[in-house]
């Protein structure tokens, strides 16, 4: 069955170090979303992508995140100075898109992130 | 203020009866309402969908219900097992300003099976 990865699967980091989170989204999707859950937390949606740009964010994604899809398979979420709030469980989705239907998402097994 | 609110209690029940989740919400207008499990360490799987104009959802031992007068959602698990001991979370898909969906997600509930 396909499926959503990550890599890797766990990163530490030292506070104002820049990091990358990868993924490959399942192949045949065409929308694809980050998420994080600090711990013990809610997971929470940061940025969705359909078609080479950003489709919404939401107001954690600031200008110290970025995405890209730098070709056609994998997905990466930037973080450009990372801070100590930034540690958290980080997961990618992906989903079909059909006419601006919600579609099931589907998740990768998460980047866990430390940030020291 | 938007709220999304499930039970933060741990549900304990015994195997082979049936186990029902409650997600209420406040101050949303969702246009679909997902259901997804959550093992310990892994990411959210998806287990139904339903939108705003159904009222029930089945897919084998899983029910979902969605009153969007009372603004409530109940996720069903018929003959449980201590298999499906883990989190089920609610996620709300509200229309977002950029014209596409934006999903919420409650904080979850803990399920407990007991053989």
């Amino acid at each position: 069955e396909p499926e959503v990865t990550q890599t890797p699967s766990h990163q530490v980091t030292q506070m104002g170090q820049e990091v990358i989170l990868r993924c490959v989204p399942i192949s045949n999707h065409l929308y694809f979303y980050w998420y994080r859950q600090i711990l013990g937390q809610k997971v929470e949606f940061l940025v969705s992508f359909y078609n080479n740009e950003i489709s919404e964010k939401s107001e954690i994604f600031d200008d110290q995140f970025s995405v890209e899809r730098p070709d056609g398979s994998n997905f990466t979420l930037k973080i450009r100075s990372t801070k100590l709030e930034d540690s958290a469980m980080y997961f990618c989705a992906s989903s079909e898109f059909t006419g601006g239907i919600s579609y099931e998402q589907y998740f990768g097994p998460g980047t866990r992130l430390t940030v020291t | 203020s938007q709220k999304i609110e499930q039970n933060s209690e741990a549900l304990n029940i015994q195997e082979g009866k049936t186990a029902t989740l409650t997600c209420n919400y406040t101050n949303y207008s969702p246009a679909y309402l997902q259901w997804y499990r959550q093992d310990p360490g892994r990411g959210p799987v998806f287990l139904l969908l339903i939108r705003e104009n159904e009222k029930e959802k089945r897919k084998e031992r899983l029910k979902v219900t969605f009153d969007t007068t009372l603004k409530q959602s109940l996720f069903h698990i018929t003959a449980s097992q201590p298999a499906d001991s883990a989190t089920y979370l609610c996620a709300l898909d509200h229309h977002a300003s950029g014209g596409s969906y934006i999903p919420t997600f409650g904080r979850g509930t803990s399920l407990i099976v007991h053989p």
